[in-house]
């Protein structure tokens, strides 16, 4: 099983909708969850970090964590062209303090 | 402010060659990491470092070495280069375990 996991996409969503992405992470120790942004050829860009089970929102963005399923998503609603990138889940392994990233969502969102 | 500074940019190896990818940031960051990026795909890490002196083996550490003999700098040095080695380079940093990174602009490495 990989540390961390993403459907890797292309995911499709018309503007103005609702994009939702997922990642299944490996470690039931992990604490710490993040959710990087990165337009090609750019470096990845942090959009959401979560620590706790639950919801925490940032404008347009909600990050959601449930660590008994060993689940975090993102959801962007509103979702604008300028949404259109790789998203990136990453997970905070605490057993090693390193940071494993997952393969990444394609995310395209269509006027 | 300059943060994570990567240097080279872009770099062209031939197979068996050997070079250096420098990584330096003026955060005073404890956390340093390099990740390298194959097209298409995900981070994968290389190497991290918690701390001068201290470095240890990431996901996908063979063909290369770490060292860290100051907070700043983390070079990541490639030996014998192979063809397996061509991808994108990110160094990035973070003052403490739990927190986001800050990653440099990266090295785009074609070994031919």
């Amino acid at each position: 099983q990989k540390e961390v996991e993403q459907n890797s996409g292309p995911l499709s969503v018309p503007e103005g909708a609702i994009a939702s992405l997922n990642c299944t992470y490996s470690d039931r120790g992990s604490q710490s969850f993040f959710w990087y942004r990165q337009y090609s050829g750019k470096s990845p860009e942090l959009i959401m970090s979560i620590y706790s089970n639950g919801d925490k929102e940032d404008g347009r963005f909600t990050a959601q964590l449930n660590k008994a399923s060993q689940y975090v998503s993102l959801l962007i609603r509103d979702s604008q062209p300028s949404d259109s990138a790789t998203y990136l889940c990453a997970v905070f392994y605490s057993s090693a303090s390193k940071i494993i990233f997952g393969s990444g969502t394609r995310l395209s969102i269509r006027p | 402010n300059a943060g994570v500074t990567q240097t080279p940019k872009f770099r062209i190896l031939k197979i068996g060659q050997s070079m250096t990818l420098q990584c330096t940031q003026d955060m005073n960051h404890n956390y340093m990491y390099w990740y390298r990026q194959d097209p298409g795909m995900g981070l994968k890490l290389i190497y991290y470092s918690v701390g001068a002196g201290i470095t240890d083996k990431g996901e996908v550490p063979n063909g290369y070495n770490v060292s860290r003999s100051t907070t700043e700098d983390f070079p990541l040095r490639l030996e014998l280069a192979a063809p397996s080695q061509t991808s994108v380079y990110f160094c990035a940093s973070s003052l403490r375990d739990k927190e986001k990174l800050f990653f440099g602009s990266g090295t785009q490495l074609s070994v031919l």
